[in-house]
């Protein structure tokens, strides 16, 4: 039973550039969340998604947003790159969005030049 | 709002002896708690968590945490460490409401354990 798949594993961008990551949840969950994680830092909560809707944001500009599909898989989008996204990206997994069982993914490092 | 404090960033010990990782939290309503360890790398793995009921908590690999909530307080210890026991280690809050359960977590800035032989 594979837990949860992100991709890519790592990426480089530069300035003003968009990017979109990617998650597959572990099978059977159908809730989707996304953390930030910079350097040294511990993870912020992004958004999370359930049911194909963003039930829950954090902090973060518009130019985050996401995206999830029928099958649960889940998108982050990021545009206008700044040197400040540069950070580990982990999606998380759950079955239900109330439900305090997190799966995380093993991230995707993003370096913004 | 949630706010977690995990005063020691870096914890050297030496193999086979006991640790205590210090976490404190803020909030203005009722929190889970919970401790994950990240190991070089690799996501994020739950060790334990406190949701109701006994105070102390077992976890994964020998850790347990006590819940005080007197002192706001949910530090994780483990009374034997091993070198594989080097990670960083993030305790987190969740905001907690009856009628919405589960809600985001909120994670410290981590502490790294660092085992030595």
């Amino acid at each position: 039973d594979a837990g949860v798949t992100q991709s890519p594993t790592h990426l480089i961008k530069t300035r003003g550039q968009q990017v979109t990551l990617r998650c597959s949840p572990k099978s059977g969950h159908d809730t989707v969340s996304w953390y930030q994680q910079a350097l040294g830092q511990g993870p912020q909560f992004i958004f999370q998604y359930y049911e194909e809707e963003e039930r829950q944001r954090g902090n973060f500009p518009d130019r985050f947003s996401g995206h999830q599909f029928p099958n649960y898989s889940s998108e982050l989008n990021v545009n206008a790159l700044l040197l400040g996204d540069s950070a580990l990206y982990l999606c998380a997994s759950s079955e239900g969005a109330t439900n305090e069982k997190l799966f995380f993914g093993s991230g995707t490092q993003l370096s913004v030049l | 709002a949630q706010s977690v404090t995990q005063l020691d960033s870096q914890v050297p010990v030496f193999e086979e002896a006991p640790v205590e990782l210090r976490c404190n939290y803020s909030s203005s309503v009722s929190v889970y708690l919970f401790w994950y360890v990240q190991y070089p790398n690799q996501g994020l793995q739950l060790l334990l968590k406190y949701l109701s009921g006994s105070t102390l908590v077992k976890g994964i690999n020998g850790f347990e945490a006590e819940f005080n909530k007197s002192q706001t307080s949910f530090h994780l210890r483990k009374p034997s460490v091993h070198i594989s026991d080097t990670a960083e280690y993030f305790c987190a809050v969740s905001p907690y409401r009856r009628s919405t359960g589960f809600q985001k977590l909120v994670f410290g800035t981590g502490t790294r354990l660092l085992v030595s032989p």
